[in-house]
């Protein structure tokens, strides 16, 4: 089992719509959680890190960790054709990061 | 924020011969800087850990021989494909933390590069 799983899509959604992007992990040392963005050949750009379990909001966007289930989300409110990117979801333990292989994510106008 | 620039952002090479890839932090000093590769479809891992002034510290699996990098200042590491094969084909990333920002890497606050594809044909 690989220590970060992420769903590689792609997602289709339509403008405005809510995005659901998941990710599951086994390690529990990880202590820290994150969200990347990336664009077609470009590199990630961090979104949101949390560290505790519980809900952290950052405009359309909330990040969701669940510690005892090993899951953690990103919810994206009024999806934008603009948020169409590859998500990727990180973990980290000891400085040292995990990255998920990513969800391909398409909003369409 | 702080800018990282990477360098070519394309390259196209004949097998056995090498390749460098650049990468600059712009506006700040980056003593660590960190290199990884991305198969399609697959996530990014990380190769090795770049310190200005020492030897750069590979992770498992990665080929030191064939991966130089270089770091010799604080606002640019280097990326040193040798005898380039095909299977080498890929996109390489670097990124870099703020000095003085420990918590930089756990927390995932590092700034990326727009990456180098590599094609060996």
């Amino acid at each position: 089992q690989k220590e970060v799983e992420q769903d590689p899509g792609p997602l289709s959604v339509p403008e405005g719509a809510i995005v659901s992007l998941n990710c599951t992990y086994s390690n529990s040392a990880f202590q820290y959680f994150m969200w990347y963005r990336q664009y077609s050949r470009k590199g990630p750009e961090l979104l949101m890190y949390t560290y505790s379990s519980g809900n952290k909001e950052d405009g359309r966007f909330t990040a969701q960790v669940d510690k005892s289930s090993k899951y953690i989300s990103l919810f994206i409110r009024d999806s934008q054709p603009s948020d169409s990117a590859t998500y990727l979801c990180a973990m980290s333990a000891n400085y040292k990061l995990t990255f998920g292989k990513g969800t391909l994510l398409t909003v369409n106008p | 924020g702080a800018v990282v620039s990477q360098h070519p952002s394309r390259v196209i090479c004949k097998s056995g011969t090498s390749v460098k890839i650049e990468c600059r932090s712009l506006d700040f000093q980056a003593t660590t800087m960190f290199w990884y590769r991305q198969f399609p479809k697959q996530s990014l891992m990380l190769m090795a850990t770049s310190n200005e002034g020492s030897k750069a510290t590979y992770e498992q699996g990665v080929e030191k021989d064939k991966f130089l990098i270089n770091h010799a200042s604080l606002t640019l590491s280097t990326l040193t494909v040798t005898s380039a094969h095909p299977e080498d084909s890929s996109f390489y990333i670097c990124s870099a933390t703020l000095p003085g920002l420990a918590g930089g890497v756990n927390t995932g606050e590092l700034f990326f590069g727009e990456g180098s594809r590599l094609t060996v044909l």
